[in-house]
């Protein structure tokens, strides 16, 4: 069975500055990472994916794929106080199964 | 543009009573259909999925069941609640051109369960 773990659990960083998360799961075979914003009362909505080793930058989002040391990180350049919200990584392996991690707290302090 | 409605917003329900939660999806034929359940502070579950009517697939076992009585219908229930059934039900919808990991999930916004 696939396990997400995720880092910190909560993190505050300043308007302006780069905020980094990290995401390790277990199964190298995964098919794809997925990085979800999850605001106080509401379902997640997905921010970024990415399917093969290496990098991937949407706008202010970075996400980092290392395979072989299970590791994936999100970097959201210029942090605002509306990315104050829980991020969530969630592994697809094959089919229909998508494990999400624990998350992690984002403030951003004004 | 296609749009999730969940119902009810929230429900406070005693233990051993039944439960029905439902969602509605609109603008999108054939979508694949899942339900989640997030525990207060606790990880997001996938409970079931559904990829046509009438088939449904469990993914854990929580003493619940879940039915796709129409193409844009999910219905999650139980005849028995338990105290650990408290939580946040979520249903989504991904497009259905292949599974759940290689594609958007859009989720509704979500059912608040409280039992008693």
């Amino acid at each position: 069975q696939e396990k997400v773990q995720q880092s910190p659990e909560s993190l505050i960083v300043p308007e302006g500055a780069m905020s980094s998360l990290n995401c390790t799961f277990s199964n190298s075979a995964s098919q794809s990472i997925w990085w979800y914003q999850q605001h106080p009362g509401k379902g997640p909505e997905a921010l970024i994916s990415i399917f093969s080793n290496g990098n991937k930058k949407e706008g202010r989002l970075t996400v980092y794929l290392n395979r072989a040391s299970l590791h994936v990180s999100l970097h959201i350049r210029d942090s605002q106080p509306s990315d104050s919200a829980v991020y969530l990584c969630a592994v697809g392996n094959m089919g229909y199964k998508l494990t999400f991690g624990t998350g992690t707290s984002l403030l951003v302090d004004p | 543009a296609q749009t999730i409605h969940q119902w009810p917003v929230a429900e406070i329900k005693a233990v051993g009573s039944p439960l029905s939660l439902g969602c509605t999806i609109k603008g999108k034929s054939s979508p694949n259909l899942y339900w989640y359940w997030q525990a207060t502070g606790g990880t997001l579950q996938q409970l079931f999925y559904s990829i046509t009517v009438g088939q449904v697939e469990s993914v854990v076992q929580l003493n619940l069941s879940a039915s796709r009585p129409k193409d844009d219908q999910f219905i999650l229930s139980t005849e028995k609640l338990l105290l650990s059934h408290s939580g946040f039900y979520l249903c989504a919808w991904s497009l259905g051109l292949g599974g759940s990991s290689a594609e958007t999930l859009y989720f509704g916004s979500g059912t608040r369960l409280t039992v008693l």
